[in-house]
């Protein structure tokens, strides 16, 4: 019954190696959303769709990007990866009618490694 | 920018035992979110509070939403060893045309010994 499904729930890259994180959802929210999450910290957000529309936060690094090819699915590019991006990636998506705040729901994360 | 204190950040209980957490905020939201996380795990929604002195249940959960909508309490009763993990408090800002953005609480570590 997952609704919100991440692939995959562990990666493995090489310091520097492009890796690509997979996010689709089954629920036909309008907004998704990726957050970084390190170790006992909550999670921050990088940046979110509404709709296609892409909005970054202004200190998500220019190593992180997204595309987001249509509704359902969501992925997270990261062009060189550093050691400080070992992380649990968390999809989250919400539906925003304008009218009253929706609750975002989350995927299970990918968890990054580098080596 | 906004900012949600969250206390205790830690506590070890014995089951049985009742858990009360809080949040609070500088400023106001318009709805405050209780998100648990297990390990290994995406946070997961327990309870969702839309107006000022709203007091919400969910099994053996109960949360309010502060009249100064500037806090929100959690409370488990009874607790058991699965009720262990991080809860999250979350503010939402009013929905505008760039989608809702959470403000996370720093999380409390619910431990629970058997």
């Amino acid at each position: 019954d997952a609704m919100v499904i991440q692939n995959p729930r562990y990666q493995v890259t090489q310091f520097g190696k492009p890796v690509t994180l997979s996010c689709s959802q089954t629920l036909n929210h309008n907004v998704m959303y990726w957050y970084q999450q390190k170790s006992s910290q909550a999670p921050k957000l990088l940046f979110h769709y509404y709709d296609k529309d892409f909005n970054n936060e202004a200190d998500t690094p220019d190593n992180f990007q997204s595309r987001r090819p249509n509704t359902s699915f969501c992925f997270l590019d990261i062009r060189s990866p550093g050691l400080g991006d070992a992380a649990m990636y968390l999809c989250a998506t919400s539906r925003d009618s304008g009218r009253r705040n929706q609750p975002q729901h989350f995927g299970d994360g990918t968890r990054l490694s580098i080596l | 920018g906004q900012q949600l204190n969250q206390s205790p950040q830690s506590m070890f209980i014995q089951e049985g035992e009742d858990v009360s957490m809080n949040c609070t905020s500088s400023s106001i939201f318009n709805t405050w979110l209780w998100y648990k996380q297990e390990p290994g795990e995406g946070p997961v929604l327990l309870i969702a509070l839309y107006k000022a002195g709203e007091l919400t249940s969910n099994g053996r959960l109960t949360a309010q939403f502060g009249i100064t909508r500037k806090d929100s309490f959690l409370n488990i009763s009874a607790s058991i060893p699965s009720d262990v993990g991080i809860y999250f408090c979350a503010g939402l800002n009013p929905p505008s045309e760039a989608g809702n953005m959470l403000t996370f609480g720093g999380g409390t570590r619910l431990m629970v010994k058997p």
